[in-house]
């Protein structure tokens, strides 16, 4: 089945810096890759995806880059906020299965 | 527009009962999928439910069963709770043959004592 991996496990920036999250993944029939967004005791939320067709996408302050040949994909946010303090989650699913396999999460801090 | 919703948001058992917790999906979703959240990990894929039916299973043992009704809400059931069963639950509903976008519930927390 597939492997996600995740890193960094804690991710600590000044405000105003930018944060890079990584992951990769193993099986290369994947081609789904979501991110979610889940704030201390409450649910995971759907930031931003990219599907395998396409190498970069960009919603203000966030984007994604996928790399199929390594199968590494990347989440890049800009002019960081303390509201960005989460724990972001990227996952990687075949298409069609609605089911996609999480990496183990990274705790992202943004200093004030 | 509803979300979903899940219920109860806390439980607490003791080891050995059975525990069922329930999910409603996002309007217009005919697709619950349940996970669990062990603290500091990442959601792990319990099974997933389309048309009452199971429709795929992750690596849980048969004491974790589930259950989908005509109106799409679900059930999981977990028998002979184990200590290491204690963890979030999280429900997400998906439209079969939409976007793949999964929308979850605030999930239920389990305390198995």
């Amino acid at each position: 089945g597939e492997n996600v991996e995740q890193h960094p496990s804690t991710l600590s920036v000044q405000e105003g810096d930018s944060a890079v999250i990584k992951c990769t993944y193993s099986d290369s029939a994947s081609n789904y890759f979501p991110w979610y967004k889940q704030e201390l005791g409450k649910r995971p939320q759907l930031i931003i995806d990219i599907r395998s067709n396409v190498g970069e996408k960009k919603d203000q302050r966030i984007a994604v880059t996928l790399n199929k040949t390594a199968k590494h994909f990347s989440l890049h946010i800009t002019e960081t906020q303390p509201e960005d303090s989460a724990v972001y989650f990227c996952a990687a699913s075949r298409g069609g299965s609605y089911i996609p396999t999480f990496g183990r999460g990274t705790s992202l801090i943004v200093h004030p | 527009d509803a979300g979903v919703t899940q219920s109860p948001t806390h439980l607490i058992k003791t080891r050995g009962q059975q525990v069922t917790l329930r999910c409603s999906p996002k309007s217009g979703h005919d697709t619950v999928s349940w996970y669990q959240q062990a603290l500091g990990q990442g959601p792990q894929f319990i099974f997933q439910y389309y048309e009452e039916e199971e429709r795929q299973r992750g690596n849980f043992p048969d004491r974790f069963s589930g259950h989908q009704f005509p109106n799409y809400s679900s059930e999981l059931n977990v028998n002979a709770l184990l200590l290491g069963d204690s963890a979030l639950y999280l429900c997400a509903s998906s439209l079969a043959g939409g976007d793949e976008k999964l929308f979850f519930g605030s999930g239920t927390q389990l305390s198995v004592l």
